[in-house]
């Protein structure tokens, strides 16, 4: 089945930094969502981006389907960015979501 | 706006008892769908329903069962619990039904089960 890793699995910045997280795939998809989990495990819908580039605030995606990756962009972050960031492909016209591992953040002040 | 509303938020079973999560949707959605999560893992499916009357197994499905009661309803429930079944679970909606371009979907704010 299809392979989603994301890159790093841990990621400490200090506040004001910059950072891209990555997520790679192994099969065509039509569908890739960013969540981001918070302390308190609730999941935000980030981006709903299969392809192209979109940008909310100081968040922006990118993601090359013919390549197979998807990055996040953080920029200036806070400590409110603290958390897990996932991403989370489907497959074809299908229903089946495959989640990847995360990436942890920590947010130092 | 609720959106996904799951309940309990907290529950804690004994080995071997029965439980159903409930899942409700505000949103008129027809696609919904289960996933558990465990310690430091992603989310894995459990079951969806891609249309009001139809329920498929997605990754995860043994020990677990569903029912999708109507268009804003999906139960998960868990026949004979095991302490392998300890987990946060979500629920998850989404807009279209079938074909490509399927839209984003949104999440619950999940039920954390235990099961001693």
């Amino acid at each position: 089945g299809i392979q989603v890793e994301q890159s790093p699995p841990d990621l400490i910045l200090q506040e004001g930094a910059n950072s891209t997280l990555r997520c790679n795939f192994s099969d065509s998809v039509n569908n890739l969502q960013w969540f981001h989990q918070n302390p308190w495990g609730q999941l935000i819908n980030l981006f709903y981006i299969p392809s192209g580039t979109k940008q909310n605030g100081r968040l922006s995606a990118t993601t090359v389907a013919t390549e197979r990756y998807s990055l996040l962009y953080i920029s200036s972050s806070q400590t409110t960015d603290s958390g897990v960031y996932f991403c989370a492909v489907r497959l074809g016209g299908g229903f089946k979501t495959i989640f990847g591992a995360g990436t942890r953040l920590f947010v130092k002040a | 706006n609720a959106g996904v509303t799951q309940t309990p938020k907290f529950q804690v079973l004994k080995t071997g008892q029965s439980m159903t999560l409930q899942c409700a949707q505000d949103m008129n959605h027809n696609s919904m769908y289960w996933y558990r999560q465990d310690p430091g893992m992603g989310l894995r499916l459990i079951y969806y329903s891609a249309s009001e009357g139809t329920t498929d197994k997605g990754e995860v499905p043994n020990g677990y069962n569903v029912s999708r009661l109507n268009k804003r309803e999906f139960s998960l429930r868990l026949e004979s619990a095991a302490p392998s079944q300890t987990s946060v679970y979500f629920c998850a909606s989404s807009e279209k039904a079938t074909g490509v371009g399927n839209q984003p979907q949104h999440f619950g704010d999940g039920t954390r089960l235990s099961i001693l």
